[in-house]
């Protein structure tokens, strides 16, 4: 089975950088997924992580170290739209994803 | 495309009485999942469908049932509901099980 922490919630102003940890024990890891999820709404897609490193996406990037169990997405020139819920995903052996409890970000003027 | 559509979008139960969540997905995908979501916990898997005619468990399958007839919709059943189910409950897709996963807009149900 999968375990995944990351912290309840976040504040932060517009413009600032915000980064968003999740630690992850697993029985088989087999790549890490960020989703955005807004109040009332579906998670989307953010980015996808299964080599060590960092991945950037425009203002969002990924980290990845598979030997620590850990990754972070970090948030730059917060907008007020960036204000949501994130969601840290675990992917096993057999392709089914586990996920945090989400980590809910506000974006103050 | 539409992508993964979710009918209804709320709903309110009475204990023991039955319901269908639909879910369609346009994309073509093989992969179909149900998860629910509740209040500061992470998205749980119910069910998932790697084809039409495949189905199998998750990680939290009791009290509720899913077919796959073709390739666009995987329905989630309750039988008899319980206070324990109310949740919002999204219906995903992904073309391979390796690959991203793609969400519908959910649909929340209220058990009473």
């Amino acid at each position: 089975g999968q375990n995944i922490d990351q912290p309840t919630e976040m504040t932060a102003t517009e413009g600032a950088i915000v980064q968003i940890n999740c630690t992850y024990q697993t029985s088989g890891f087999n790549g890490l997924f960020w989703y955005q999820q807004h109040a009332g709404e579906a998670p989307t897609f953010l980015s996808y992580n299964v080599l060590d490193g960092l991945e950037e996406k425009g203002r969002f990037s990924s980290f990845l170290s598979r030997s620590k169990g850990y990754s972070y997405l970090l948030l730059k020139e917060l907008q007020m739209k960036d204000s949501a819920s994130y969601l840290c995903a675990v992917r096993d052996r057999d392709y089914k994803l586990s996920f945090g409890a989400g980590t809910t970000v506000t974006v103050r003027a | 495309n539409a992508g993964v559509t979710q009918t209804p979008k709320f709903r309110i139960l009475k204990i023991g009485q039955s319901m269908t969540l639909q879910c369609t997905q346009d994309m073509n995908h093989n992969y179909m999942y149900w998860y629910r979501q509740d209040p500061g916990m992470g998205l749980k898997l119910i069910y998932y469908s790697v084809g039409a005619g495949i189905t199998d468990k998750g990680e939290v399958p009791n009290g509720y049932n899913v077919s796959r007839s073709t390739t666009e919709d995987f329905p989630l059943r309750l039988e008899l509901a319980a206070p324990s189910q109310t949740s919002v409950y999204f219906c995903a897709s992904s073309m391979r099980d390796w690959e991203t996963q793609y969400f519908g807009p959910g649909t929340r149900l209220l058990v009473l």
